[in-house]
């Protein structure tokens, strides 16, 4: 069946560095693949997607593009903001896998220290 | 514009003892979700109607839940008789296009402690 998977948290950076958070999938059909972001005591938002390969889906700085032949769909930014520190899902849809709703990953937990 | 309203945001009962969540979709979405999320299992798709008809619910866990949407604005998920380990955050999302899109909108979520 249809997985994600992301790396393990927490992430803790610095403001202002780098971030990557890897993800990569397995599915059956031509899924659709997107970012939704979890703040504390809230709900999910989502981010950004994109639907096809080569896509590239951003949003607030945050970047993303749907790589076919890695099944990969990786979420970076140039600098982040302590604001930016929350609970980040890759997750898919596929249709064509017989099931509708999204497939989640379990979460990366990003922690920005000042 | 008012969003997924889910009542109760928290809940403390015991084992054994029956528990209603519930859920007010974004109007004019006719696809609503149910989302359990635990550390260990992360998030987990319960069931989901689309047009008020339960599509797949192979994601509830087993006969002590069940779920229903008498009509387009009210959802329920209930647990009888609840036990610890269904202790956990349940999320309702609803959507405009169905799920196929993506586009989900979540509540808040009901935090559900069972001792």
């Amino acid at each position: 069946g249809d997985s994600v998977t992301q790396m393990e948290g927490p992430v803790t950076l610095s403001e202002e560095a780098f971030l990557t958070i890897n993800c990569t999938y397995t599915a059956t059909g031509y899924p659709s693949l997107f970012w939704y972001v979890q703040y504390p005591g809230e709900g999910l938002q989502l981010l950004l997607k994109a639907t096809k390969a080569d896509d590239k889906g951003s949003n607030k700085g945050f970047e993303a593009t749907y790589r076919k032949e890695t099944t990969s769909f990786h979420l970076e930014k140039g600098s982040v903001q302590v604001s930016d520190s929350a609970v980040y899902f890759c997750a898919l849809s596929d249709p064509g896998g017989g099931a509708d709703g999204l497939t989640f990953g379990k979460g990366t937990h990003l922690i920005i220290q000042p | 514009d008012a969003g997924v309203i889910q009542s109760p945001r928290h809940e403390v009962t015991e084992m054994g003892q029956e528990v209603t969540l519930r859920c007010k979709p974004i109007s004019g979405h006719n696809s609503l979700f149910w989302y359990r999320q635990t550390m260990m299992r992360g998030l987990e798709l319960l069931i989901y109607f689309n047009n008020n008809v339960p599509i797949d619910d192979s994601g509830m866990p087993e006969d002590r839940f069940s779920a229903k949407m008498p009509n387009a604005s009210f959802s329920t998920l209930k647990i009888q008789p609840s036990e610890p380990r269904d202790s956990a955050v349940y999320f309702c999302a609803s959507s405009l296009l169905g799920g196929g899109t993506g586009e989900l909108f979540f509540g808040e979520g009901s935090r559900l402690t069972v001792l």
